[in-house]
């Protein structure tokens, strides 16, 4: 069973609001990864990590900034957020991308974002 | 970013009955997996395969990946309602990151 949490699971705001998505694992996993998931799309790649101090934006283009500051945690923010962000945030993190099972990833619960 | 299809995108049936959904892409995958999502919840392996060919397992979940390593099915068998969910394959290529098909909704009707 995998040791991910999301919090908050559920989030209605106003635009505007600055907003800090928290993950954190408990696996020591190195890498770590924020989807954007819509109803009936797949799933985005936002950001990830390869480790502390590092972060790389993903495919899918977004306002969103995170950090990895500990090998647990990667917080993502949203400075000022739209109802353009209203959406189903995904964290997810692996042991690595070597080996031949390559890069299974655990998934925290979400966050639904709701901006009005 | 590549692209992964899934077929259906949704899928309805009787308890008792078999389904088979699919996962293709143009490109050849380094290895594949496939999830499973219930409402509210974050994705769940089920399993991976990185062998062309290779058939894996699970239950009454049969799950093969093509020969060329660019389509794989799953296959449930007697289906149960405990089997409804977003069923997503998700693929690597070259490189780290997994590309991930829109899903098949299945829902196993009582």
């Amino acid at each position: 069973e995998a040791d991910i949490y999301q919090t908050p699971r559920y989030l209605v705001i106003g635009t505007g609001k600055k907003i800090t998505l928290e993950c954190s694992q408990t696996m020591g996993h190195d890498k770590m990864y924020w989807y954007q998931q819509d109803p009936g799309m797949e799933l985005h790649l936002i950001h990830y990590s390869y480790g502390v101090n590092s972060t790389e934006k993903g495919d899918l283009s977004s306002e969103s900034t995170v950090s990895r500051i500990r090998t647990e945690h990667f917080p993502l923010t949203l400075e000022s957020a739209r109802p353009s962000h209203t959406s189903q945030y995904l964290c997810a993190s692996s042991e690595g991308w070597t080996g031949k099972a390559k890069n299974i990833q655990y998934f925290g619960a979400g966050t639904r974002l709701s901006v009005l | 970013t590549q692209l992964l299809e899934q077929s259906p995108q949704f899928l309805s049936i009787q308890e008792g009955e078999n389904l088979t959904v699919y996962c293709n892409s143009s490109s050849v995958f380094s290895s594949l997996q496939w999830y499973r999502q219930e409402p509210g919840e974050g994705p769940v392996l089920l399993v991976t395969v990185v062998t062309g060919g290779e058939v894996k397992k699970l239950k009454r979940l049969t799950f093969q990946f093509g020969d060329a390593r660019k389509d794989s099915s799953l296959h449930i068998t007697a289906a149960q309602p405990g089997d409804t969910g977003l069923y997503l394959c998700a693929g690597t290529f070259n490189d780290y990151k997994l590309s991930f098909g829109a899903g098949t909704t299945v829902t196993v009707r009582a």
